[in-house]
Formats: structure tokens, sequence, C-alpha cells
């Protein structure tokens, strides 16, 4: 089946402007997560959504990002007023609860290059 | 603070030989430990896990041990194989289903 889809895979951006990143799940999966990977770092947690439940924000780095998750299903992220420090590749995935052991099913990531 | 740690940036093994790649952690509070791979250009997939609770897990060519007294885990590879050449993650989860804590990553080069 079709798996967790991410778009655009690439975005330059100026510094300053705004940028929506979005993310497909895989159907039927209750569970949406947003990571990032700096350059040269591990995968950093940004925020994730589980069904209806209020979102873990804890790991958004500022108050110019933030994300939402309409009807269950798709995911955008939102980056405000992007400064260079957010150039990074932009992870979402997703998972189950009927997955054992809690794996999460990553999509290929969006590049974002802040100029 | 780095909850998870992967002190080996990279590691070159033979084709053939045994990969072993190291993590520690400092978190007492995960549940379940996962090694993820990841190639250029692609997302992460999952490779292995391991409980808490246990001490060895095993599938197929790799193996993770985890050794809860000294917090740390390995995951060995044997035969390495040159389509393992990728990056590995270690990552720690706390609960039923919650953000993953990853670690820096090890670059593994397997050459013939």
């Amino acid at each position: 089946g079709a798996g967790v889809s991410q778009s655009p895979s690439n975005k330059v951006t100026e510094k300053g402007k705004d940028v929506e990143l979005r993310c497909d799940p895989i159907s039927g999966h209750t569970a949406l997560y947003w990571y990032r990977q700096s350059l040269g770092q591990g995968l950093e947690f940004l925020i994730y959504f589980q069904g209806n439940s209020a979102p873990d924000k804890s790991g958004l780095p500022s108050d110019r990002f933030s994300a939402e998750r309409t009807g269950g299903s798709v995911s955008t992220l939102t980056i405000q007023r992007t400064q260079q420090e957010d150039s990074a590749v932009y992870l979402c995935a997703s998972s189950s609860p009927r997955d054992f052991p809690y794996e999460q099913y990553f999509g290929p990531g969006t590049r974002l290059t802040v100029t | 603070d780095q909850q998870v740690k992967q002190n080996s940036p990279s590691l070159s093994v033979q084709e053939g030989r045994i990969s072993i790649l190291n993590c520690d952690y400092t978190n007492s509070m995960f549940d379940y430990f996962l090694w993820y791979k990841k190639y250029p250009a692609e997302g992460p997939t999952f490779l292995i896990s391991i409980s808490s609770i246990k001490d060895k897990n095993e599938d197929g060519r790799f193996t993770v041990f985890l050794n809860k007294s000294a917090k740390h885990l390995s995951l060995h590879i044997v035969p390495s194989q040159p389509g393992d050449s990728a990056v590995y993650f270690c990552a720690g989860i706390t609960g039923t289903a919650s953000k993953l804590t990853f670690g820096t990553g090890t670059r593994l080069q397997v050459t013939l």
C-alpha cells in the first residue's frame, strides 16, 4: 500500500518568508509526527498528533512553528518568518496502535533551504 | 540534554564481517529502543527493536543487545553486506505511542 508522502520534496525560500510543508500519512494511522534533521544532527522531534487528543507541541523550537492536522489525516507544518537556522530536512511519520512495537513509518522528507 | 548518544559518527567494515553499532542513553524511562536505517534522500526505515525488559532480540542478520545497568545498547549485523551501507539511528520511546528520541546516527560503510 501507499506509504507516507510529503510535499514538496525540496523548498528554497528567502529569509523572512512563510512556508508550508505537507504530510499525507498512511491511511488508517491515527498518530502523526513531525521531526527535523539539521545538517550533522540527529532527528529532532517537533510535534505529535494522536487521534482527537490535543497535540504534543513540546518539540516546536519557537512560536514561528505551528502545525495542524485536518480531519485526522493530512497535516501541514507552517514556519513563519523563516530564518537560516530553519534549514533542515523535515520528516513526517505516522503510526498505528495496532503496529508492534510502536514502529513509526517515515516519509521521504522535505528539504528546506532558507537563503 | 542529549538523552540518546551515538558516539561513533562513522564505521567501515569489510563485507562478510560483523558490524557493531553502539548507542548509549540517559533516560531510564524508555520502554523500547528501536534502530532505524536511513539511505540518502529517503526517510528512515524501521529495522529492529527491543523492549526495556529484554536483553537481546534477534531478527535474521540483525541482533540488538541491551545492557540496562550500563544504559547501553548495540546493534550487530552479521554478515555485513554492501547493501547495509547507510546511516543507522538508535532511538528510545516511552509509552505506547509517543515521540522517538533519536541519537545523531552512525554512518556504516560496508566495503568489498
